[in-house]
């Protein structure tokens, strides 16, 4: 009955290569985001997304897209992975408030990518 | 742009020491919330304060929330080994968009 679940949970590849990170979560809400966290531990956001918006930090490199085929899901695709691509990912989720204000996000237990 | 601002970055202190981590906001916030990240976790939602001057209470933890919604405190009382991890504002601004403090990182000695 995980809330927020991410797979895999450590990923290792070579530079170069294309991957792919699952996110998916079983709370109903209606917005997902992706946040990479650094060997320092600095979280940013990369993106946030509803079923009407795509938010995008215009400092994410465009070979990163995320990908959503339903409200319950939103995956990261990595395009050609750099070594400074090394880092811990977070998928989490959020309910939007009719008034437009969010509460909580809930947080996945996180993917951690090396690149070779 | 929009920055948060936290800080210490590091923090020792004596199990039973108290505990402060301030976050400051180059714009005003719609509402500012705080996350704490054990080691090897994944942040948890702790607290989220709107209103300006906002105060809340979690047993030993205090939040604070300035008057002019652009700063926000979180103290320890009495910390325990518990308390260790990685403690994280998140202030969203008037557009929505989520910016995450630096963290702060708060080690216990026993």
């Amino acid at each position: 009955d995980t809330a927020v679940s991410q797979t895999p949970k450590y990923l290792v590849t070579q530079m170069g290569n294309d991957k792919s990170i699952k996110c998916e979560q079983n709370l109903g809400h209606d917005t997902m985001y992706w946040y990479k966290q650094d060997s320092k531990k600095f979280l940013k956001i990369m993106f946030s997304y509803n079923n009407k918006e795509l938010i995008i930090n215009e400092t994410v490199p465009n070979r990163f897209s995320p990908k959503s085929p339903d409200k319950a899901h939103l995956n990261l695709h990595i395009n050609s992975l750099e070594l400074g691509d090394s880092a811990v990912y977070f998928c989490a989720s959020s309910r939007l408030n009719r008034g437009g204000s969010y509460n909580e996000q809930f947080f996945g237990p996180g993917t951690r990518l090396t690149v070779l | 742009g929009q920055q948060v601002m936290q800080i210490p970055q590091y923090q020792h202190v004596q199990e039973g020491e108290d505990f402060t981590t301030y976050c400051n906001s180059s714009t005003t916030l719609s509402n500012i919330q705080w996350y704490k990240q054990r080691p090897g976790g994944h942040p948890v939602f702790l607290i989220q304060l709107v209103k300006s001057g906002e105060v809340k209470k979690q047993k030993r933890l205090t939040f604070q929330f300035g008057e002019a919604k652009k700063n926000s405190s979180l103290h320890i009382t009495a910390t325990q080994t518990t308390d260790v991890g990685t403690y994280f504002c998140a202030g969203r601004g008037r557009d929505d968009k989520i910016i995450f403090g630096k963290g702060t990182r708060l080690h216990i000695l026993p």
